[in-house]
């Protein structure tokens, strides 16, 4: 079972790129690499996903390692309302996404 | 186009009581997902079902707690007889297609349950 380690906390000036990091070094060549993410209260969020090419979309971009073993979150300009819990899943045991404990983003002003 | 619609949001119960938790999954989804969070912890899965069908209830606690998702109507989380570690917030989400390589879940806003 691929197993995700994230940084439990990270802080990033609005206005700038947020770059979230997260190991998967045991990740299967058929396994993907899902973000979502939680703002305070509310149900999680989609936010990307990719198997092993770079992924982008309004959001965020998504950059996978050439072995997979890692890969990178950024959003390119943070706002104060994307401060929230990131989770990195790369975990599809059957039907179901498996949450970690996820990375608390805070942007400041 | 709704999104995943949950009630009640907010719900009190006493001890023992039955607390019954409804998801109305986006138009056209068939495949719904139950997650619990407790206070400051992370979201568990609790139970996979399509229409009429449980196809993963392995996170389900094994007394006191059912799902359904019937043919018509939506999708129940029952809890009997709650306890006061029964408290947390509980979310549905639902998808479109069989299998998650579409990447994407719609999660609700969550039924807060406390248990007095």
């Amino acid at each position: 079972d691929a197993k995700t380690t994230q940084p439990p906390s990270m802080d990033c000036a609005e206005g700038r790129a947020a770059n979230l990091p997260c190991n998967h070094s045991t990740i299967s060549g058929n396994e993907y690499v899902y973000w979502y993410r939680q703002i305070h209260s509310q149900g999680p969020q989609y936010i990307i996903h990719g198997l092993k090419n770079n992924e982008t979309n309004e959001m965020a971009s998504l950059i996978i390692t050439e072995d997979r073993k890692s890969s990178t979150l950024i959003l390119p300009h943070a706002t104060l309302r994307d401060t929230a819990v990131y989770y990195c899943i790369v975990r599809v045991d059957g039907n179901k996404l498996v949450f970690g404990a996820g990375t608390i983003l805070r942007v400041k002003s | 186009n709704a999104g995943v619609m949950q009630n009640p949001r907010h719900l009190v119960r006493r001890r023992g009581q039955e607390a019954r938790l409804r998801c109305s999954p986006m138009k056209g989804h068939s495949h719904v997902y139950w997650y619990r969070q407790l206070p400051e912890e992370g979201l568990k899965f609790m139970v996979y079902l399509q229409k009429e069908n449980i196809i993963d209830e392995s996170g389900m606690p094994k007394e006191r707690f059912s799902a359904e998702f019937p043919k018509e109507g939506p999708s129940i989380l029952r809890i009997q007889q709650v306890v006061r570690g029964d408290s947390a917030a509980y979310f549905c989400a639902s998808s479109l297609l069989f299998g998650l390589h579409t990447g994407e879940l719609f999660f609700g806003e969550g039924s807060r349950l406390t248990v007095l």
